[in-house]
């Protein structure tokens, strides 16, 4: 079947910098896009959502970017502080509109280096 | 409000026992999921629930199963349990169905001996 994928498994950045992590996704029939945050030891927090009739989205010092053409999703988190160290994972609803519930990446691994 | 809450926290079964986890959802949220976590698989649904009925459910054996209470509660089971059922099992609730903004409980840590 069809899943959601990221680039990298890791992605190294320092404190205060810009991070961007990116996800591709190959069913173009999904409408409805999230990423989520994941610490050791929590559940999935819910940072940001979007659906396909948008192309970016924004939340507190967070951005969604929807690229439809090239089915890319990316997450960019502004002025990247000790405490955005976790796994994200970019998530979509499917050509079921969520009846598969959703298909989740691998996830990203966010190192913040001092 | 208070977030979903799942109990127990851990766990720890032998092979062919059955197990069962339960989930209070977000106080007003109508809709279950639940999703199984592992290292090598990553987030897997289970099965969703939308008002004590089972609206979906993912590509797992019948050993899965779970229920949804009439105040919205829901436990699953697992019986037979095996090696590979070793996982986080997530619970995730929602006001609406179709796995838009889902929140996560902390989970249930299972480890099968």
């Amino acid at each position: 079947g069809e899943s959601v994928g990221l680039h990298l498994p890791t992605l190294s950045v320092q404190e205060g910098d810009n991070s961007i992590i990116n996800c591709a996704y190959s069913n173009s029939a999904s409408d409805y896009f999230i990423w989520y945050k994941q610490e050791s030891g929590k559940g999935p927090q819910f940072i940001i959502d979007i659906r396909s009739n948008m192309d970016k989205r924004q939340g507190q010092r967070v951005t969604v970017l929807l690229n439809k053409t090239v089915k890319h999703l990316s997450l960019q988190i502004a002025a990247t502080q000790p405490g955005d160290s976790a796994v994200y994972f970019c998530a979509e609803n499917g050509s079921g509109g969520g009846a598969d519930g959703l298909t989740f990446g691998k996830g990203t691994h966010l190192i913040i280096q001092p | 409000k208070a977030g979903v809450t799942q109990t127990p926290r851990y766990l720890i079964k032998t092979r062919g026992q059955q197990v069962t986890l339960s989930c209070s959802p977000i106080s007003g949220h109508r809709s279950v999921s639940w999703y199984q976590q592992t290292p090598g698989q990553g987030l897997q649904f289970l099965f969703e629930y939308f008002s004590e009925t089972q609206r979906n459910k993912g590509n797992f054996p019948g050993r899965f199963s779970g229920r949804q209470f009439s105040n919205s509660r829901s436990e699953m089971n697992v019986s037979t349990l095996e090696l590979g059922d070793s996982a986080l099992y997530l619970c995730a609730s929602s006001e609406g169905t179709g796995g838009e903004k889902l929140f996560f409980g902390s989970g249930t840590q299972l480890s099968v001996l």
